[in-house]
């Protein structure tokens, strides 16, 4: 079975430009998970999606920040414009059901210059 | 609000022998579901083991064991005959319901050295 699948794995920019991060869920999950992981915060969780709709968006950072599930299984995370505080490795999760645990895709690794 | 505590943020071991982790956590409610994860170099989230709270037995995975001490909200994870590569950063979660949905509240982390 494919995991779940993360475009791209790394992205180098300079600051003010659009970053759209990718994420393909696992067939069957209803439950989407986007973390931020950096040495000095750790594993932060963004936002999460049950069904395709947001459940809880309070760990987005600002308004710069947004995401979407287009369909039931496919997600962006969007920041516009991009600031060199936001380099960071963007994971992206799926879960079904109930108790299921959590199935990360590989991150992409995101630096803003 | 529920917390996750790893209060060890490196730890070594010697190949072949073992080694606990610890976790924490504080919540007030009585269902709930624990989870170690691994996150080696390559920086991939690997799903290590899960405990149901409602279950007493302590579950096990090969190498892998947890100590569940539920009065105490304690969740140790405990390494037997460490290899190479279990060099890794190893976190604990904690997941609450909301809505429907399992959101997970990760711990700091504990970046763990198997030395040859």
């Amino acid at each position: 079975d494919a995991g779940v699948i993360q475009s791209p794995r790394h992205e180098v920019t300079e600051m003010g430009q659009e970053v759209t991060l990718r994420c393909k869920l696992i067939s069957g999950h209803n439950s989407l998970f986007w973390y931020r992981q950096t040495m000095m915060r750790g594993l932060e969780l963004l936002i999460y999606f049950n069904n395709n709709v947001p459940i809880d968006d309070s760990g987005m950072p600002e308004d710069r920040f947004s995401a979407k599930m287009p369909n039931a299984s496919f997600s962006t995370l969007k920041i516009q414009p991009s600031e060199p505080r936001d380099s960071a490795v963007y994971f992206c999760a799926s879960s079904g059901t109930g108790n299921q645990p959590q199935h990360f895709g590989d991150g992409t690794r995101l630096s803003i210059l | 609000a529920q917390t996750v505590t790893q209060s060890q943020p490196e730890m070594s071991v010697q190949e072949a022998e073992t080694v606990t982790l610890s976790c924490t956590y504080d919540t007030s409610e009585n269902n709930y579901y624990l989870f170690w994860y691994k996150q080696p170099p390559s920086r991939q989230m690997i799903l290590v083991i899960r405990q149901e709270a409602y279950k007493q037995q302590n579950a096990t995975e090969n190498r892998f064991s947890v100590n569940f001490q539920k009065a105490a909200k304690s969740f140790s994870l405990k390494i037997s005959d460490s290899q190479l590569g279990d060099t890794a950063m190893y976190f604990c979660a904690f997941t609450e319901t909301f809505s429907g949905t399992y959101k997970y509240i990760f711990g700091t982390g504990t970046r763990l050295k198997v030395l040859a």
